[in-house]
Formats: structure tokens, sequence, C-alpha cells
């Protein structure tokens, strides 16, 4: 079965230093894998994905993710963190409907 | 790419009242559609999801149901609801070509 786990449910970093979510899948074959946020009360907004090709993927706000597959991991990061990045992310594996269970990012300004 | 509309985006309603909770899709056709749950802000369950008309997976048994009457159109419903139904309901749909998700703005229910 197709799973993907969140071990922080909480990560806070000051403002301009550096972030990561961290997030590991298990997957058979080839992963499609997501990342998620969400703000207070809203729906959850597409951040980026990998399908396939380089390891290090681009997305929306600045934010990246590195696959690794020998480490079966996908971390978001980001260079240097804004207030306006506190809220909840969610990893996520295609074909599976199922996400994990949550990081709540908080930057400390 | 696809937009979901979902209303209302709150909701306050008594124990024992009835459910409708309607969700449509715009900019693709024949999308697999999910209804999800999320309690106290956190992970998401999945409650209910659809892989064409009149297809319905029921993840979870509970007191709601769901019912796909046209291809773009997802309700959720129940007929007695109980207070612990509150919580934050999001739909979401895929698509063959986009791979990921996209999600509605949610609905915040309240049974009081």
């Amino acid at each position: 079965a197709q799973s993907v786990a969140q071990p922080e449910d909480q990560v806070n970093v000051a403002e301009g230093n550096p972030l990561t979510v961290k997030c590991t899948y298990s997957v058979s074959g080839n992963p499609y894998l997501f990342w998620y946020v969400q703000y207070p009360n809203r729906g959850l907004q597409f951040l980026l994905k990998y399908i396939t090709g380089d390891n290090l993927v681009k997305g929306s706000y600045g934010f990246e993710a590195e696959f690794n597959k020998s480490q079966t991991s996908f971390h978001l990061k980001k260079p240097s963190a804004l207030v306006s990045d506190s809220a909840l992310y969610f990893c996520a594996v295609r074909d599976q409907f199922y996400f994990g269970t949550g990081t709540s990012l908080t930057v400390i300004p | 790419s696809q937009t979901i509309h979902q209303w209302p985006a709150t909701l306050v309603q008594p124990v024992g009242s009835p459910l409708s909770l309607e969700c449509t899709v715009e900019g693709t056709s024949n999308p697999n559609l999910y209804w999800y749950r999320q309690a106290a802000g956190r992970g998401l369950q999945l409650l209910f999801y659809s892989v064409g008309i009149g297809q319905i997976s029921s993840e979870v048994p509970q007191n709601l149901s769901a019912s796909r009457p046209q291809d773009r159109q997802f309700i959720l419903s129940s007929k007695k609801l109980l207070l612990s139904d509150s919580g934050f309901y999001l739909c979401a749909c895929t698509d063959r070509a986009n791979y990921g998700y996209t999600f509605g703005s949610g609905t915040r229910l309240t049974v009081v």
C-alpha cells in the first residue's frame, strides 16, 4: 500500500532562516508526489509536484522540494522563510487518495 | 485548469436536521471527486470518492452519504446530523491530465 508520513507535527523557524518540512513515502513503482498548503479556514492549495525528471522541483511562492529515491523522501524547502509562510503543509501521493497528517509551520518574526 | 465551487462557506445546523453540501467542478470532464473532513484543523479524513456518475465509494461508515447525479456534481448529505458531524468539509477533484488534486474552499459545519 502507498503512504506518506510527515514526522513533525510542528515546525518553528525564524523569519529569514531556511525552512524544511519533512515527508517520507512508501510507494511501489514510480511515485507521484505533491505538496499542498492550507491557510486557516481555506481549502488546500497546490505548491508543487514531482512526476519525473529533475529531483529538485520548484514550485509556488519560492518553495522547492527534493526527491530522494534512496531515502524515499520528498522534503519541502525554502531558502528564506517569511511570516506569511505560516500555515499547514500536507504531503500527498497520487492514486492513493490519502494525505499526510500535516505539519504546522510557524515563522517567527 | 479545473475549478471547484463549494458552498456554503459556513453552516450552523441543529442536531437532527438534514444536511446537503454541494460541489461542482469546472474546466474538466470525467473527474474523480472526493469528500474529505478535517477535524481540529489537522489531518484530512477521506469520506467518499467517486470515479463516475452514480459510482460512490465510502471509506468510513458514518452518518453521511454522497451522491454524484451529474459528471461534475458531487453532493454530501445526511438525514439527521449529529454533534460529531461538525468539522471542515472539503471537496476535491483530480483528472487524468493534471495528476494532482484541486480543492474547493471548504464548508465549516457546526452542529449545535
